[in-house]
């Protein structure tokens, strides 16, 4: 089985502060993504990355940037905290599959809920 | 526009019923597929049945099955006898094959309380 970890289940912040949210997958997938989920909006991406040291801005992208200096890991960087990034953030990763169509789901993580004071 | 709607904000079925929840799309790409997540109060988001627009036949994965439409563009999931477990948000989400073929798009969910 896949398993995506993120660090945090719960994380308080406070406004201001430079947060890192870490996940890690045991599966080699060379796709990784981090979404936020806010309850009537479903979940928006923020960013992707394709591979190692390759990324790409999602649909949100403002107020966050991302890492992935190593397969297995993706950070996503809130530079600033602010109080609208209070909300769930999901990461998943996905198998890249070079032939054929792309049925590969993606595999989240738990979530971490931020709360930004 | 919207990819994804899912018009259907809560829904509610007896246990051992079945029960459909309703996922509509939008997209200009003749490659894509269709993917439902089911999504507990614990958080995190379970991959359930996947759906290609190549397909011929509706995917079926146990209690799970896929009533897929092209021509009307939905993407219906339909539970077949239901459980208490079965009690959580569900998601429709499309993957466009042609133009971002690696993010998907989601839905807004639809809350499902399965009643005893």
């Amino acid at each position: 089985d896949v398993k995506v970890t993120q660090s945090s289940r719960y994380l308080v912040k406070r406004t201001g502060e430079k947060v890192f949210l870490e996940c890690v997958q045991d599966m080699d997938h060379e796709n990784m993504f981090w979404y936020r989920q806010d309850p009537g909006l479903g979940l928006r991406l923020i960013y992707f990355s394709y591979d190692v040291k390759m990324k790409e801005k999602g649909d949100i992208p403002e107020g966050y940037s991302v890492s992935r200096e190593k397969k297995e890991r993706f950070s996503l960087i809130l530079e600033s905290a602010s109080t609208n990034q209070t909300s769930m953030y999901l990461c998943a990763s996905r198998l890249l599959q070079r032939q054929g169509y792309s049925n590969q789901p993606q595999h989240f993580g738990d979530g971490t809920r931020l709360s930004i004071l | 526009a919207q990819k994804i709607t899912q018009t259907q904000p809560g829904m509610f079925v007896q246990e051992k019923e079945a029960v459909t929840l309703d996922c509509t799309y939008d997209t200009s790409d003749p490659s894509y597929g269709l993917f439902w997540y089911k999504q507990p109060s614990s958080g995190e988001m379970i991959f359930l049945i996947y759906q290609g627009s190549y397909d011929q036949q509706n995917a079926t994965e146990g209690r799970y099955s896929l009533n897929f439409q092209k021509a009307r563009k939905s993407a219906n999931l339909v539970i077949s006898a239901s459980q208490l477990g079965d009690s959580a948000m569900y998601f429709c989400a499309m993957r466009e094959e042609q133009t971002g073929a690696n993010n998907l798009f989601f839905g807004t969910g639809t809350r499902l309380t399965v009643i005893p």
